[in-house]
Order: structure tokens, then C-alpha cells, then sequence
């Protein structure tokens, strides 16, 4: 079956416009993750759903950055009045359940972002 | 606040060698998980680790949890050189109230005929 989906693959916006990522999870999935990944890094947390609940946004870093999952499938990560340090890889995952043997996160391709 | 530590970063070997990551993390947590990334590819899972003394094998890698000890072990037997890639251990952040994974920074492992 299909995996987990994001698009754009690539973004490139000037400093100060909103950009919105999509990501569509592996059908069935209850609960959804998004990850920022910069260059030779492990992926960061930012926030997840479990079906179209937030259960945390610890991990956004200021309150330009927003999440919404409102069908409890398809998810947009929303960053507003873009800066040049947004720019990275944001990955997206699904798990089947977000705990026990069912928590195993798939992750998508990833939306490069480009913020010049 | 949860940390995930790796060592090596850094790791070139011969191929037909044994090597083994390491993986350490600062606060209680029963859930542990491999990737692998090629370069400019996605996160590929690998293992699951679910409870103390779990060792799950695939090909010739072994991984291995120790939750008393805070450590997992990935552990590559003879290795070749499809193996090449960037191995990051993870772990779940429930015990802080999130669902999410914390990330160590990564292995970039280089297997070389």
C-alpha cells in the first residue's frame, strides 16, 4: 500500500510569506507526527495528532508555527511570516497507534523548505 | 528534557568486520527505535524495541535495549557494503507527557570494500 505522502517535496519562499506542508499519513493511521530535520541532524520533534486531536505542540518552536488535522487524516503544518532560519527539511510520520507494538513511526518523503 | 546520545558519529570499517553502536538516553523510557537514512532519502524503520531485554536481529544487523542501563546496542556482523547509511536510535517521549520521538544525532556509518 501506499506510504506517508508530503507535498510540496520542495519549497522555496521569500522571508516574511506563510507556507503551508501537507502531509497525508498512511490510511488507517491513528496518530500523526511532524519532525523538523536540519542537515546532518537527527529529526527534531514538533508536534502530533492522534486522529484529529493535537495532543502536543511542545516541540513548535514560536507561535508562527501552527498544525491542524481537522478530518483526522490529512495534516497542514502552517508556518506564517516565513524567516530564513525556517529553512529544513519537515518531515512527517504516521504510527497505526502512538503507543505499544503498534507505535512504529513511517516517514514520508519530506518537504524541503527553502526560505530566502 | 530528554537526551539521545550516539557514539560513534563517525564510523568507517571494512567490509567482513564487526561493529557495534551505541545509543544512551538520560530518562526512563521502555521504547526504542532504529532508522536508517540514505543520503537525501527518508527514515527507513528498522527496529522496534519495546521492553527491557529486547533483542530483535534482520540480516546482519542485531539491535538490543537495556532499559535498567538506559543503553541500546546495534550491532553489525560482517559488514558490507550495502550497509552504508546514517543510523539514528530514537526514543519516545511519554515519560514527558508526548508521544513523539527524540532523536540522537546520527551515525554516518561508511562500509569500504
Amino acid at each position: 500500500g501506499a506510504g506517508v505522502s508530503q507535498s510540496p517535496r520542495y519549497k522555496v519562499t521569500k522571508r516574511g510569506q506563510d507556507v503551508a506542508l501537507r502531509c497525508d499519513p498512511i490510511s488507517g493511521h491513528v496518530s500523526l507526527y511532524w519532525y523538523r530535520q536540519a542537515l546532518g541532524q537527527g529529526p527534531e520533534f514538533l508536534t502530533y495528532f492522534n486522529y484529529e486531536a493535537q495532543q502536543d505542540k511542545s516541540g513548535l518552536p514560536n507561535d508562527r508555527f501552527s498544525a491542524e488535522r481537522p478530518e483526522g487524516s490529512i495534516s497542514t503544518l502552517t508556518i506564517q511570516r516565513t524567516e530564513q532560519r525556517d529553512s529544513a527539511m519537515y518531515r512527517c510520520a504516521s504510527s497505526l497507534r502512538s503507543q505499544g507494538a503498534r507505535s512504529e513511526q513511517f516517514f514520508g518523503p519530506g518537504t524541503r523548505l527553502t526560505v530566502l | 528534557e530528554l537526551k539521545v546520545e550516539q557514539n560513534p558519529l563517525f564510523l568507517s570499517m571494512q567490509e567482513g568486520k564487526n561493529y557495534t553502536i551505541y545509543c544512551n538516553y538520560s530518562t526512563t523510557s521502555d521504547r526504542l527505535y532504529w532508522y536508517r537514512q540514505d543520503p537525501g532519502k527518508s527514515l527507513e524503520s528498522l527496529f522496534v524495541l519495546l521492553s527491557n531485554g529486547a533483542v530483535k536481529q534482520e540480516g546482519r544487523l542485531m539491535a538490543s535495549l537495556d532499559t535498567k542501563a538506559r543503553l541500546s546496542t546495534l550491532h553489525i556482523t560482517a559488514a558490507v557494503h550495502d550497509l552504508s547509511a546514517t543510523y539514528f536510535c530514537a526514543v519516545d517521549n511519554s515519560g514527558g507527557g508526548a508521544d513523539g520521538l527524540t532523536f540522537g544525532k546520527g551515525t554516518h556509518l561508511i562500509i569500504q570494500p
